[in-house]
């Protein structure tokens, strides 16, 4: 059974950097064709892709983020971390991270994490 | 990217009744490498985190109940809950897993008449 669960701040300031912990279990970071994602949600609003690893450690990023944003995994601990510099109140959100396999969406979510962003 | 467009934003159905979801993608979503389209379909209840219900289009994940069917290829998809139960009730997102950046739908939110 694959679990994956959130964790991390849930108030920052505006201009400090946001790391949200992703610890899941139920397979590996090691194995051919896995992936953890993160995605977002703004309070009431619609689910925002923010980037992901792969197994290989290939990264892909929101291009509207990319330059904020950082992915790595540590795949001794089944974590995978991921940090966003210089927060805005409009980066108030529930972060999740997911599991997908190669050519697959994803499947198995964390509960989710709401980070407010204010002063 | 490609720009996931839902309709309607939201719907009220009677139990028992269809429920009809559509999606369109700015471009097709379908490889040609393995003729599969890269469309998913979550559903979100409040205070949850999106369940999948359907991928490649029309393959129902494990343990969805086989009311929810999803059909479509290229750029128009659409997701059919043959019969309304309460449970249903929840915010239905289409997700297109083909290019980079991955986009989603600005979500149909399925109320009970």
């Amino acid at each position: 059974q694959i679990t994956l669960r959130e964790s991390g701040p849930t108030q920052i300031k505006p201009t400090e950097t946001l790391t949200v912990t992703c610890t899941f279990s139920g397979f590996s970071l090691t194995t051919n064709g896995v992936g953890v994602g993160w995605i977002r949600q703004p309070p009431g609003k619609a689910l925002e892709w923010l980037g992901h690893i792969y197994w290989d450690d290939d990264k892909r990023y929101s291009p509207s983020l990319e330059n904020r944003l950082t992915i790595t995994k540590d795949t001794a601990k089944n974590q995978v971390v991921l940090t966003m510099t210089n927060v805005d109140p409009a980066d108030t959100a529930t972060y999740f991270c997911a599991h997908r396999q190669t050519g697959r969406p994803f499947d198995s979510w964390g509960q989710g994490i709401l980070v407010t962003v204010s002063t | 990217d490609i720009v996931m467009t839902q309709s309607p934003d939201s719907l009220a159905v009677s139990l028992g009744e269809r429920a009809t979801i559509k999606c369109t993608s700015s471009r097709s979503i379908l490889s040609t490498s393995n003729n599969k389209n890269y469309l998913a379909w979550y559903q979100q209840k409040p205070g949850q985190s999106p369940k999948l219900l359907i991928y490649w289009a029309s393959t129902r994940e494990s343990g969805v109940p086989d009311r929810f069917s999803g059909s479509g290829s290229g750029t128009d998809f659409t997701l059919t809950i043959s019969s309304l139960q309460a449970e249903d009730v929840a915010v239905y997102y289409c997700h297109q897993h083909y290019g980079t950046p991955r986009t989603f739908g600005q979500g149909t939110k399925v109320e009970v008449k």
